[in-house]
């Protein structure tokens, strides 16, 4: 299976500042179509989670342009440009290139 | 409305069964395919299962594999999965969401199964 490593696992930031999230697999997630199948989530405390970016750097519908997606082959990041108060929670990378689809540990983002 | 609702939580022993559903509405279910997603509490997500559009495929996750089957009736816009032999490590919240492109656009808002004697 395909491991799915982030970093950090907590982060403090201050409102305003930039914040980043790295995500490493432990296989190229190129699919054979030549597609990367790499997505990032947000969940905030008792809410389902929901789609920020899909395919390395689509920003999902609805999603502000603070969020950007990067990367290629195994290692991926996700930046917040100025972070704001709603944009607390938990940060998942997710891979579905390959069966079984897996998640990172998730990046717990809080305000210092 | 675009949603989706899933039902069939509940308290079960371990080594019991138990079926949980996906209703879907708003969109035409039929073209997309659906996923389950876990989380046991305090943890990081899991994904589960997927079936195809059509139900002609399925794939599982290792902790799904052999115990858990995932199917759907698209005349009734509604996923299932059906879990047997439950552990206590089975205890999560499950959610369905939605495949397609882009995979996992919408969500339930889940349905807690706990496992425990």
């Amino acid at each position: 299976d395909i491991v799915m490593t982030q970093t950090p696992l907590s982060s403090p930031v201050t409102l305003g500042q930039p914040a980043s999230i790295s995500c490493r697999s432990s296989q190229s997630l190129v699919h054979s179509n030549g597609n990367t199948y790499l997505s990032w989530l947000h969940q905030r405390p008792g809410q389902p989670p929901r789609l920020l970016i899909y395919r390395i750097s689509n920003r999902f519908s609805g999603v502000p342009d603070r969020f950007s997606g990067s990367g290629a082959g195994t290692d991926f990041t996700l930046r917040i440009s100025r972070v704001e108060a709603e944009d607390v929670g938990v940060y998942y990378c997710v891979q579905a290139t390959h069966f079984p689809w897996t998640f990172g540990q998730g990046t717990r983002v809080e305000i210092k | 409305q675009v949603q989706l609702v899933e039902s069939g939580g509940g308290v079960v022993q371990p080594g019991r069964s138990l079926r949980l559903s996906c209703a879907a509405s708003g969109f035409t279910f039929n073209t997309y395919g659906m996923h389950w997603v876990r989380q046991a509490p305090g943890k990081g997500l899991e994904w589960v299962a997927v079936i195809s559009n059509d139900g002609s495929q399925e794939y599982y996750g290792d902790s799904a594999k052999g115990r858990f089957t995932v199917s759907r009736d698209n005349s009734k816009n509604t996923m299932y999965l059906q879990m047997n032999s439950l552990r206590t490590e089975d205890t999560a919240v499950y959610y369905c969401t939605r495949g397609g492109v882009p995979y996992f656009d919408l969500w339930g808002r889940g349905t807690l199964v706990t496992v425990s004697s």
